[in-house]
């Protein structure tokens, strides 16, 4: 059965980075794309980017650009996030989900990593 | 950007209601539209895609219409495990916004 594992909770200070795994086992992680949504507490969804780990094509929304890096490891059938120059709107769980392409919609999510920022 | 609008965003019912969320996108967005359930502390389950498309394994008795900018989720008769907040996404253009939920809660 498909299944995607995440890197556990994190606690950072401002300014600092973050860097989210998500391991995905059940199905081969190069035929699939791999999206970020992440969503502050209490809070809606909201879309980050996404990577191509066969290609290691990527995008991501522009009010990430710059500051987020998502990458892949084939090998280990694991994709990461990255997440620089960390504020304390920044707090939030970050998913990652699959995608058949590009576009959404995903059909497999990872249970979530809380990401928290605070002094 | 697209803006997605939901509504109401919060809704009571009782098991057995019908019930029906509203997505509104600020542009058309064609059938390019998804629906989301999740539960506290939960990830969002995909339920419906392309608008009226159910994914594998959701009950009948969910079931999605529309198209352009105006879409509905409609739940036939609500079950205790519906209990959730729903979220609709458009899929047509970046970025892939969701709209701000939709909370079905127990009257």
């Amino acid at each position: 059965q498909v299944q995607l594992v995440q890197s556990g909770a994190e606690v950072r200070k401002p300014g600092a980075s973050v860097k989210v795994s998500c391991k995905a086992s059940g199905y081969t992680v190069t035929d699939y794309y791999m999206h970020w949504v992440r969503q502050a507490p209490g809070q809606g969804l909201e879309w980050m980017g996404w990577i191509n780990p066969n290609s290691g094509g990527k995008n991501s929304a522009q009010r990430f650009q710059g500051r987020v890096t998502m990458t892949g490891d084939t090998s280990i059938s694991t994709v990461f996030m990255e997440l620089s120059r960390l504020t304390s709107a920044d707090t939030a769980v970050y998913y990652c989900a699959r995608g058949n392409g590009s576009y959404p919609p995903t059909d497999y999510w990872g249970p979530g990593t809380l990401v928290t920022v605070s002094s | 950007d697209i803006q997605m609008t939901q509504s109401p965003s919060t809704l009571s019912a009782s098991v057995g209601d019908r019930v029906t969320i509203t997505c509104r996108a600020s542009q058309s967005i064609g059938s390019w539209l998804a629906w989301y359930q999740q539960k506290p502390g939960r990830a969002p389950k995909l339920l419906i895609y392309k608008a009226s498309t159910l994914e594998s394994g959701v009950p009948s008795r969910f079931s999605g219409s529309g198209s352009g900018t105006e879409f509905t989720l409609t739940i036939s008769s609500l079950q205790p495990d519906d209990f959730a907040t729903y979220y609709c996404q458009q899929c047509n253009s970046y970025p892939f916004n969701f709209g701000p939920g939709t909370k079905v809660d127990i009257k």
